[in-house]
């Protein structure tokens, strides 16, 4: 399975904009990027995934680097709410749709 | 709208205990999950199934065994608890088609074991 690798923490402010990295480097042509966050004390959430193109759903954004070998989940607005861990998945084909989770990216936002 | 429902949300067992964890569905899914969520860590695959009747190993299924008897339903047992399966326990599911659709999860199963 393809990796991801993603900073252990992060902090931001509350109201202002969260870049959260994810890097891919091993990806293949035809695996999704998905990502998913882990509120505290809950199951995984889905927030949003992409193929090549950027996407944006009202959760987030997701920025795709041209060589697809890392991509960017934009939170525009962070809120308290949106602290979580957030994890950066590759969805390939022939997997049964298994989803590999490392450990995550720690969101912190302050008040 | 239930979505994935997990039955019981806490447990706590006496090792050699045994016990099953309920997961139930009502979004018509074929593939459904277990996991487990040690602390600190992501999750790992116990095990999974793509339908009814079926179901395989993840990546650390044993002291565990599942069954799926109906699509809605997917049953993860401890025949002998250990204390080194305490752990939080998420079961998901997902539809059929496209590596674009994602796994809904349950809001897990916090087990402990003394």
């Amino acid at each position: 399975d393809a990796k991801t690798t993603q900073p252990n923490s992060m902090e931001s402010n509350e109201e202002e904009p969260v870049h959260l990295p994810c890097n891919h480097s091993t990806i293949s042509g035809t695996d999704y990027i998905h990502w998913y966050r882990q509120l505290p004390s809950q199951g995984p959430e889905y927030v949003i995934h992409g193929l090549t193109s950027n996407v944006n759903n009202r959760m987030a954004s997701l920025a795709i680097a041209e060589d697809r070998k890392s991509s960017t989940l934009i939170l525009h607005r962070a809120t308290l709410r949106d602290a979580a861990v957030y994890y950066c998945i590759l969805m390939s084909g022939g997997s049964n749709y298994k989803l590999t989770f490392g450990k995550g990216t720690l969101l912190t936002v302050n008040p | 709208n239930a979505g994935v429902t997990q039955t019981p949300k806490f447990r706590v067992l006496k090792t050699g205990q045994s016990m099953t964890l309920l997961c139930a569905q009502d979004m018509n899914h074929e593939y459904m999950y277990w996991y487990r969520q040690d602390p600190g860590m992501g999750l790992r695959l116990i095990h999974y199934s793509v339908g009814e009747g079926t179901t395989a190993k993840g990546e650390v299924p044993d002291g565990y065994n599942v069954s799926r008897l109906k699509k809605q339903n997917f049953l993860l047992g401890l025949e002998s608890a250990a204390p080194s399966q305490t752990s939080v326990y998420f079961c998901a599911s997902r539809t059929t088609i496209g590596l674009n659709q994602p796994q809904h999860f349950g809001d897990g199963t916090r087990l402990s074991i003394l």
